[in-house]
């Protein structure tokens, strides 16, 4: 059926430090992956996202990289700040008839970023 | 700016007494979701438009309505909150996708419930 697996389910850096988390998804027709960073409060808000026709994709410190054949994706920030501490969910689409998708979220990361 | 709005940001109910949650999108998107998010849980889906067309999850109790009588608002209701549905709400809309290529999906900021 549908799943998207992500780890760690917690995860505490260093400010400055790098921060990584992996997700891996079910379905090999999955073409879009986008990863949501969710705050306190508030709703999920996309922060970078890729398609199943790119390996990888950077955004100053964030970067995405994606293996279809093993079904992986992950995250990557560099340099971490404290602003960057929240939920962090992953998540993969599903098709649903021709026209649109159904998007699964991983369980979610909580990132917290010590000063 | 365009945008996902939901009001109430905080709505509080009481057992049984039915609510109403509202979104609203200036995105003209042909999609809205609608999914129910518990505290340190994934958002789960819970239904979705597409157009004026009613998608439910297999798995949405029948407590839960949808109504969608424009392309720019949609409705949660529920008949008879109970204290198992407690949760933040959250809207999304997205566009139709590009021939294969998917969309990426637009959230409002939430309605948290209170059931007393």
């Amino acid at each position: 059926g549908e799943n998207v697996e992500q780890h760690p389910s917690t995860l505490s850096v260093q400010e400055g430090d790098s921060a990584v988390i992996k997700c891996t998804y079910s379905d090999s027709a999955s073409n879009y992956f986008p990863w949501y960073k969710q705050e306190l409060g508030k709703g999920p808000q996309l922060i970078i996202d890729i398609r199943s026709n790119v390996g990888e994709k950077k955004d100053q410190r964030i970067a995405v990289t994606l293996n279809k054949t093993a079904k992986h994706f992950s995250l990557h920030i560099t340099e971490t700040q404290p602003e960057d501490s929240a939920v962090y969910f992953c998540a993969a689409t599903f098709g649903l008839g021709t026209s649109y998708d159904k998007v699964i979220f991983g369980p979610g990361t909580s990132l917290s970023v010590i000063p | 700016d365009a945008m996902v709005i939901q009001n109430p940001r905080y709505q509080v109910t009481q057992f049984g007494k039915p609510v109403t949650l509202s979104c609203s999108q200036t995105l003209n998107h042909n999609v809205m979701y609608w999914y129910q998010q518990k505290s340190s849980q994934a958002p789960k889906l819970l239904f979705h438009y597409y157009d004026k067309d009613f998608n439910n999850e297999a798995d949405t109790p029948d407590n839960f309505q949808s109504r969608r009588p424009n392309t720019s608002f949609c409705f949660l209701d529920i008949r008879s909150p109970g204290l198992g549905d407690a949760a933040m709400y959250l809207c999304a809309t997205s566009r139709a996708r590009d021939i294969l290529l998917s969309n990426e999906q637009f959230f409002g900021p939430g309605t948290r419930l209170t059931v007393l």
